[in-house]
């Protein structure tokens, strides 16, 4: 069974640009999350998907979006780049909403220059 | 608020000892979960174990045991005879009725022979 794939899982973007990174969610799997790790501010939830529609979100700026398509695959973007966005994106899918068993992707490791 | 606090920043054992890693909570719900997740240097958050706060019961797996303490808010890890496989950062984890989990800063294990 295929697990959570990222992509891509190294880039390095410069001040101002913005990014998008993909995440495919464990097949059958239709609740799509996404963490932000730091080393300041360890994990931190961004935004939980299932269905296609945004279910909660944490508290970060609107720069930070995402989406989720039909196949339940996900997609983040961040816009207009700043240095303290440089970390460890993480994705994670569970079967169903509220069930916290999270299986998480390798990450995409973003770092901004 | 939920808050998660893992006060061990980082712990070094010997391989076969026995190693615990603390976790304590604080949250409003009634009804949560509580997890622990292994990060392994490789980046991906490993699903360990995930208990509902109406099963106090201890659990065992193998090597690794969890002990649930409502009285004193506490979900403690403890590995018994650990290898050096074990090595990793280790998140405890708390969620409500979503599955926006609130991570603990982690605790660093690091098992040498």
């Amino acid at each position: 069974k295929a697990g959570v794939t990222q992509t891509p899982r190294y880039l390095i973007k410069t001040r101002g640009q913005q990014v998008t990174l993909s995440c495919s969610p464990i097949s059958g799997h239709r609740s799509v999350s996404w963490y932000q790790q730091t080393p300041g501010q360890g994990l931190q939830f961004l935004f939980e998907y299932f269905s296609e529609t945004q279910r909660n979100k944490g508290n970060f700026p609107g720069r930070f979006s995402g989406r989720q398509f039909s196949n339940s695959r996900s997609e983040m973007n961040v816009s207009t780049l700043e240095l303290g966005d440089s970390a460890l994106y993480l994705c994670a899918s569970s079967k169903d909403i509220n069930t916290g068993e999270l299986f998480f992707g390798e990450g995409s490791r973003l770092t901004v220059l | 608020a939920q808050k998660v606090t893992q006060a061990q920043t980082e712990i070094s054992v010997v391989e076969k000892e026995d190693v615990t890693l603390d976790c304590v909570y604080e949250t409003r719900d009634t009804t949560y979960y509580l997890f622990w997740y292994k990060q392994p240097p490789s980046g991906e958050l490993v699903f360990l174990i995930r208990r509902n706060s109406f099963d106090e019961q201890n659990e065992i797996s193998g090597r690794y045991s969890w002990n649930f303490q409502k009285s004193t808010s506490s979900f403690n890890f403890t590995i018994t005879a650990s290898q050096v496989v074990d090595s990793a950062v280790y998140f405890c984890a708390h969620t409500g009725t979503a599955s926006k989990l609130t991570f603990g800063t982690g605790t660093r294990l690091q098992v040498t022979l």
